[in-house]
C-alpha cells in the first residue's frame, strides 16, 4: 500500500463551488506540505504542516485553506474555486524540514 | 533568499548518451540539495540528496551529481541513459533562512531518450 494517498486523483469543479482535497500517510512523518504543479513553473508551496497545531501559509496561499486533522491526515480546501486554480496538486510529507519529501500521487484538478 | 535555476526545460539524448542536467542554486548558508524525480501520473520520488558529507553523491538507477560550491552548482549526470530514464527531474535547495528552513524547487527538466 501506497505511504501517501491522495484523494479523489481527478476532480471536475465549477468556478464558485468549495472543494476539498484530502491527503493521508502512513509513514508517521509530523511534517506535511501542500504543493500545486503548473508546467514551467515547477512545485509550489501552498501550506504546509510542522506538527498538528503548527500550520503556515507558503507562498502561494491566497484562495486556499487547510486542516490538519491528525498527525496523519491534512486536507486542502479551494473555499471558492476558480480557473487559474486548474492544477496538479501533491500532497508530500517528511521527518525533519531538510528531509526527503515523500509524494502523494497527485490529484488533477480542472476548474471550469 | 534561496533560489534554484535549472537550465533548459527539455533535454534530449539519444540512448545509451550522457545525461546532465543542470542546476544553480543561490543560498547564504550551506544548503541541502536534492534532485527528484516525477514519471509520467505519479509523483516526486527522491533520486538523491547532497547534506554536507561527500561532494559526489550517488542515487538510483545510476544517477549521480557533484556538489560545486565556487560554481553554486549540483548538475545530475548518468553515463548511458535509457529509455526507462525518460521523466521530468526536478532539483530542490533546502536552507535555514528568515522563519527558519525552507524547500524551494526548480521549475523542472524533461528529459526525452531517443531510440
Amino acid at each position: 500500500d501506497a505511504d501517501v494517498t491522495q484523494t479523489p486523483r481527478n476532480r471536475i469543479t465549477k468556478t464558485g463551488k468549495r472543494i476539498m482535497l484530502e491527503c493521508s500517510q502512513t509513514k508517521g512523518h509530523d511534517r506535511m506540505y501542500w504543493y500545486r504543479q503548473d508546467p514551467g513553473l515547477g512545485l509550489r508551496l501552498i501550506y504546509y504542516s510542522f506538527d498538528v497545531k503548527d500550520i503556515n501559509k507558503g507562498e502561494i496561499s491566497d484562495g486556499y485553506s487547510v486542516s490538519r486533522q491528525a498527525q496523519a491526515k491534512f486536507s486542502l480546501s479551494l473555499e471558492s474555486a476558480i480557473p487559474n486554480q486548474t492544477a496538479l496538486y501533491f500532497c508530500a510529507t517528511s521527518m525533519g524540514v531538510a528531509e526527503t519529501q515523500y509524494f502523494g500521487p497527485g490529484t488533477r484538478l480542472l476548474v471550469l | 533568499a534561496q533560489s534554484v535555476t535549472q537550465l533548459g526545460s527539455h533535454v534530449s539524448v539519444s540512448e545509451g548518451a550522457l545525461v546532465l542536467l543542470r542546476c544553480n542554486y543561490s543560498s547564504s548558508v550551506p544548503p541541502y540539495l536534492f534532485w527528484y524525480v516525477q514519471y509520467p501520473n505519479q509523483g516526486l520520488q527522491l533520486l538523491l540528496k547532497y547534506t554536507s558529507a561527500a561532494t559526489l553523491v550517488k542515487g538510483i538507477n545510476g544517477f549521480e551529481a557533484e556538489f560545486k560550491k565556487s560554481e553554486t552548482s549540483f548538475h545530475l549526470t548518468k553515463p548511458s541513459a535509457h529509455m526507462s530514464d525518460a521523466a521530468e527531474y526536478f532539483c530542490a535547495v533546502s536552507d535555514r533562512g528568515t522563519g527558519g528552513f525552507k524547500t524551494i524547487f526548480g521549475a523542472g527538466t524533461r528529459l526525452f531518450v531517443k531510440a
